[in-house]
């Protein structure tokens, strides 16, 4: 699986859009860029997931760039329960593996 | 809620001694995946299973074992514990293994986890 680099801790106030960034330089053609989140020691949630283009959920917009070396969630109006830690996943896409490999991910604190 | 069901929710155990931890996947979902997650290792993948069978290991040891039962629900054997298996244990599920292009676009649901504690 492609590495990922997320920088440790970001702040973002309530109410703005809060931008978290993610490195994936050696991504291959058939990799997915997945983003999770967990909020203090709950299941990881899902948040969203792309290829190429970019994706929009009810939750996130994931933009990722025309190379795919690197991708940022954009959680467009911030608020305190989007306190959280963020990981983005690069993901071997094939039968046989499926597993996720979680980083250190992204501790987002949302400031009221 | 992720519809990924997980029980129980706490446990605490002695050293030496054996857990079974259950999970029970989303409705219609085929794969399960089981993950630790301790303080100093982070989110650690350990086994997946697909309807019913083994599909791929990762850092698991050897007194741990897993299975999917028929109606696919997963169970996690833990035994001889140690102090250092003190850790959350998240279940996941995904539906059956859809390709797109060829390649897997599964998503992982994950459940709320089971909080064990080795004293």
């Amino acid at each position: 699986d492609a590495k990922t680099t997320q920088p440790p801790s970001m702040d973002c106030a309530e109410g703005r859009a809060a931008n978290l960034p993610c490195n994936h330089s050696t991504i291959s053609g058939n990799e997915y860029v997945y983003w999770y989140r967990q909020i203090h020691s709950q299941g990881p949630q899902y948040i969203i997931h792309g290829l190429k283009n970019n994706e929009t959920n009810e939750m996130a917009s994931l933009i990722i760039t025309e190379d795919r070396k690197s991708s940022t969630l954009i959680l467009p109006h911030a608020t305190l329960r989007d306190t959280a830690v963020y990981y983005c996943i690069v993901r071997v896409a094939n039968q046989g593996a499926q597993k996720l490999v979680f980083g250190q991910g992204t501790r987002l604190t949302i400031n009221p | 809620d992720s519809g990924v069901t997980q029980t129980p929710k706490h446990l605490i155990t002695a050293t030496g001694q054996r857990v079974t931890l259950r999970c029970s996947p989303r409705s219609g979902d085929l794969s399960v995946y089981w993950y630790q997650q301790s303080l100093d290792q982070g989110l650690q993948f350990l086994i997946q299973y697909y309807n019913g069978e083994e599909r791929a290991k990762g850092n698991i040891l050897e007194r741990f074992s897993a299975q999917q039962f028929p109606d696919l629900h997963s169970e996690l054997n833990l035994s001889s514990l140690e102090l250092g298996d003190s850790a959350l244990y998240f279940c996941a599920s995904s539906p059956k293994q859809g390709t797109s292009g060829g390649y897997s676009t599964d998503t992982q649901y994950f459940g709320p986890g089971t909080r064990l504690t080795v004293l």
